[in-house]
């Protein structure tokens, strides 16, 4: 998966739990990206972070809140897990610098909130 | 109206035909394109990517960018049914568009390649 770790692979949570997702990249890309993948839905960005310290919403925020400390995490904490939240998750990186914008992604966390 | 559409099949072909995966997008300006490939439960894979009108050929797979009409479409030829899996379309819209340099996706296009 490029590079990109993500943990955990499973979780199952509690409608009201908190928790934590981890993406960790070990290339040195500035850009790093949160997607939720839903049936039907594709891709949905939560939140990005174009640099270390930076970080920014995306189509569907609400119930997330991200964390950028250094250049290589980029984590997605659930506050207040709810049902709606059920779905896989995705992280990914975009080179820093490159002019083509091409991003690869994480091998996901598959999150059930009962 | 969605900004990139693909039809979410299944699209069925039999093992060796040519398969055509197409997709539509709304920002004329858009100026980076991308397939990816998705088997049931694992992440999306890059596959193939396209900035300029035409084609460009990779292997089995050849990428076709027509920017004037606003379409993209992957070919896949002499199919297999290992390339049975989700397949999809992302496009980099116009900077103007896009202040945080994101990937709009399509819903993907399910194929089926049948022995």
């Amino acid at each position: 998966n490029a590079g990109v770790t993500q943990t955990p692979k499973f979780q199952v949570l509690k409608t009201g739990q908190s928790m934590t997702l981890q993406c960790a990249q070990d290339m040195n890309h500035n850009s790093m990206y949160w997607y939720r993948q839903d049936p039907g839905m594709g891709l949905r960005l939560i939140y990005y972070s174009a640099s270390e310290g930076t970080t920014d919403k995306g189509e569907v925020p609400n119930g997330y809140n991200v964390s950028r400390l250094n250049k290589r995490e980029f984590s997605l904490r659930l506050e207040s897990a709810a049902p709606s939240q059920t779905s896989v998750y995705f992280c990914a990186v975009q080179p820093g610098g490159s002019s083509y914008n091409e991003q690869f992604f994480g091998p996901g966390t598959r999150l059930t909130v009962l | 109206q969605k900004e990139v559409e693909q039809n979410s099949g299944p699209l069925s072909v039999p093992e060796g035909a040519i398969a055509s995966l197409n997709c539509t997008y709304s920002d004329r300006g858009s100026q980076s394109f991308f397939w990816y490939r998705q088997y049931s439960g694992k992440s999306p894979e890059l596959i193939m990517s396209i900035y300029s009108n035409g084609d460009k050929e990779d292997g089995r797979f050849t990428a076709q960018l027509n920017k004037a009409s606003q379409y993209v479409s992957l070919l896949i030829r002499d199919s297999q049914p290992s390339d049975s899996a989700t397949y999809l379309c992302a496009v980099f819209p116009h900077p103007l568009n896009n202040a945080g340099n994101m990937l709009t996706f399509g819903g993907g296009t399910r194929l089926m390649v049948k022995p």
